[in-house]
C-alpha cells in the first residue's frame, strides 16, 4: 500500500527566504506526482505536476523535483512572500490505468513579514 | 470556465437524516473524484469516475454512503442515514484522463462541502 509522508507538519519562514517542502512515499513505482496547495476553508489547487519520466518542473517561482528511485519529492519556493502562506500537499498517482491519487498528510506553510 | 461547483457549501444536519452533495465538474473533463478531508485522517478518496462510470469505490465507508454520476456533467453523494463520525469536508474534482502522457492531468476541486451532523 503507498504512504505519502510530508515532514516537518508546519513550517515558519521569514519573508524572502527560499524554502524547501518535503514529499517522500513508499512505492517506487509512480506514474506521476503532484503538489497542491491548500487555503483554508478551500479546495485544493494544484501547482506542478510532474511524469515518471521526468525529474522536475517549474513555474514562476516554484521548482518541484522527483527522484523516483528514492521516493522523495521536493517543492522549492524561492524568495517567498506571505501570500505563500497556506498547506502544501503532495500526491502520487501509482499507474496509468488507476486515476487514484494518495495524498499526504501536507505541510503548513506560515511565512512571516 | 467556472471550475468545479459544489453545492451546498455548508451543510448542518441532525443524526439520522439524509444528505445529498452535489457536483458540476469542468466541462470536457472525463474522470470524478469524491474525496473527503478530516484533521484525523486528512484526504481520503472515497470513490472516482470514469466516462460517467464508477471504476473503484473501495473508499466508501459504508452502505450509508452511495454515490451517482447520471451524466458527464452531474454527481451526487448520498449519506442515509448521516452520522456525528460524517461530519468533514467533501471535496469533489474533476479531470481529463486519456492517452498515456497527457501533459496536463491536473486534478481541479471544488470549493468542498462543509458537513456538521449533529
Amino acid at each position: 500500500k503507498q504512504e505519502v509522508t510530508q515532514i516537518p507538519a508546519a513550517l515558519s519562514v521569514p519573508e524572502g527566504e527560499n524554502l524547501v517542502l518535503n514529499c517522500s512515499f513508499t512505492d517506487s513505482a509512480i506514474y506521476n506526482l503532484q503538489w497542491f496547495r491548500q487555503d483554508p476553508g478551500k479546495g485544493l489547487t494544484s501547482l506542478l505536476l510532474i511524469q515518471s519520466s521526468q525529474r522536475e518542473q517549474t513555474s514562476g517561482r516554484l521548482n518541484a523535483s522527483l527522484d523516483k528511485s528514492s521516493g522523495r519529492s521536493t517543492l522549492y519556493i524561492a524568495a517567498s512572500q506571505p501570500g505563500d502562506s497556506a498547506t502544501y500537499l503532495c500526491a502520487v498517482r501509482l499507474t496509468f490505468g488507476n486515476e487514484k491519487l494518495t495524498f499526504g498528510t501536507g505541510t503548513r506553510l506560515t511565512i512571516i513579514p | 470556465d467556472a471550475g468545479v461547483i459544489q453545492s451546498p457549501r455548508h451543510e448542518v444536519t441532525e443524526m439520522g437524516q439524509e444528505v445529498t452533495l452535489r457536483c458540476k465538474p469542468i466541462s470536457g473533463h472525463n474522470s470524478l473524484f469524491w474525496y473527503r478531508q478530516t484533521m484525523m485522517r486528512g484526504l481520503e478518496l472515497l470513490i472516482y469516475f470514469n466516462n460517467n462510470v464508477p471504476i473503484d469505490d473501495s473508499g466508501m465507508p459504508e452502505d450509508r454512503f452511495s454515490a451517482k454520476m447520471p451524466n458527464a456533467s452531474f454527481s451526487t453523494l448520498k449519506i442515509q442515514p448521516s452520522e456525528p463520525r460524517d461530519s468533514a469536508v467533501y471535496f469533489c474534482a474533476s479531470t481529463w484522463t486519456g492517452a498515456r502522457g497527457r501533459p496536463n492531468e491536473k486534478l481541479f476541486f471544488g470549493s468542498g462541502t462543509q458537513l456538521s451532523v449533529l
